[in-house]
């Protein structure tokens, strides 16, 4: 089963729009965190945002926010007044506390376009 | 420099040949990762490594084999490679905490003809 869902292949959103990222996961684990990673066409990946399964609030940074609903397992992205340079793949990652491991579980991605 | 560097950053070989690709990193990070990405799947764990000689599969570890016996090192090898082996290879590197994130190079595009 997949643990780590994003259902949108591909976004378009205009330019100073803001634009959502979803991403759903599936894990017994009741301790995980969950990550987004940006991969522009050059190639590289780029972390953006963490957020952990018990923390209280969502987390931000900067443009970037993750709409955490925890009963839902969702870990949507939301970038605020997007740019061009945001088009680009973006990827959803879980990581499970369980045990010693640390690898990352990572969905298929969403490529965002943004228009001027 | 400090970070992550892989070698090659393109490769083409052929059917059956032996390929190694490289993974240096600086920060002596305890974690080691190998990724492929293929179009759809994102990023799949091939091989990881908790330390130096202690290695583990991932979710396609087949037709690979890993080493790390030095911490800042942890070379990927195609002992035999196939057509279904053509794919995008990121190594990454990450902290022993579970909330760091994994940092990752640049990527090696290898091609098998």
């Amino acid at each position: 089963a997949q643990k780590i869902t994003q259902t949108q292949p591909g976004m378009f959103v205009q330019e100073k729009e803001a634009v959502t990222l979803d991403c759903t996961y599936d894990t017994s684990d009741p301790s995980y965190g969950l990550f987004w990673y940006k991969q522009p066409s050059s190639g590289e990946m780029i972390f953006l945002i963490y957020q952990g399964s018990y923390d209280q609030q969502n987390a931000t940074e900067g443009r970037y926010s993750l709409n955490f609903q925890k009963a839902r397992k969702s870990a949507n992205l939301v970038i605020s007044a997007s740019q061009l340079g945001d088009s680009a793949m973006y990827f959803c990652a879980m990581r499970e506390f369980s045990g010693s491991a640390r690898q990352l579980t990572f969905g298929s991605g969403t490529q965002l376009t943004v228009l001027p | 420099d400090a970070g992550i560097t892989q070698s090659p950053r393109y490769k083409i070989t052929e059917t059956g040949r032996q390929v190694t690709l490289m993974c240096h990193q600086t920060w002596s990070h305890s974690y080691m990762f190998w990724y492929r990405q293929d179009l759809g799947h994102g990023l799949r764990l091939i091989y990881y490594s908790a330390a130096a000689d202690i290695t583990d599969k991932g979710e396609v570890p087949d037709g690979y084999v890993v080493s790390r016996s030095k911490t800042e090192n942890f070379p990927l090898t195609l002992e035999s490679a196939t057509r279904s082996q053509t794919s995008v290879y990121f190594c990454a590197s990450s902290e022993g905490t579970q909330i760091s994130e994994a940092f990752f190079g640049q990527g090696t595009r290898l091609t098998v003809v």
